[in-house]
């Protein structure tokens, strides 16, 4: 079955700067990678997601990357704000029922 | 985005008393719902997954006599935790996935006395 691994566990960055998270994925039938936020006491949020076919996909300071031949996927958050500051998790779907999901990430942004 | 509710957020019962958890789709249909565990600072757990009108699937090592999980509708499921224990003191969150796009509730912190 598939298998997500995501790195780095914890991440801490000054404001302003950028964050990277990875995640590699086992399936090559994998289609489809979310990313979720997970603020403190709250469930997760999807906040971007690519598919196979694309490459690569932004929204304002979030970008996503894929790389399928490598099978990894990376989430970039650009010009860190400390409410950047949660939980995030990475996800891969291959068109079954499931999404699997990475172990998190902890981002901190210091002000 | 889709939105996903879930009732109660807090709740707070005696050892062996039994908890029911409803998980809903408020403006989409739900083809499948999940069941997640969350210790504090760890991942998601997947307990099942469950599709409307039929039993749920259950993950390795997950009692479904404990968990039970009833889909009655494209857009409510509901998890009774039966006889609680204090080890079963979580955070307990569902997801509503609508082809493949999953979104969550924000979840219900269960606490057994």
């Amino acid at each position: 079955g598939e298998n997500v691994e995501q790195h780095p566990s914890t991440l801490s960055v000054q404001e302003g700067d950028s964050a990277v998270i990875k995640c590699t994925y086992s399936d090559s039938a994998s289609n489809y990678f979310p990313w979720y936020k997970q603020e403190l006491g709250k469930g997760p949020q999807l906040i971007i997601d690519i598919r196979s076919n694309v490459g690569e996909k932004k929204d304002q300071r979030i970008a996503v990357t894929l790389n399928k031949t490598a099978k990894h996927f990376s989430l970039h958050i650009t010009e860190t704000q400390p409410e950047d500051s949660a939980v995030y998790f990475c996800g891969a779907h291959t068109g079954g029922f499931k999404t699997i999901f990475g172990a998190g990430t902890r981002l901190f942004v210091k002000a | 985005g889709a939105v996903v509710s879930q009732h109660p957020s807090r709740v707070i019962c005696k050892s062996g008393t039994s908890v029911k958890i409803e998980c809903r789709s408020l403006d989409f249909q739900a083809t499948t719902m999940f069941w997640y565990r969350q210790f504090p600072k760890k991942s998601l757990m997947l307990m099942a997954t469950s599709n409307e009108g039929s039993k749920a699937t259950y993950e390795q090592g997950v009692e479904k006599d404990k968990f039970l999980i009833n889909h009655a509708s494209l857009t409510l499921s509901t998890l009774t935790v039966t006889s609680a224990h204090p080890e079963d003191s979580s955070f307990y969150i569902c997801s509503a996935r609508t082809a493949e796009l999953q979104y969550f509730g924000p979840g219900t912190r269960l606490t057994v006395l």
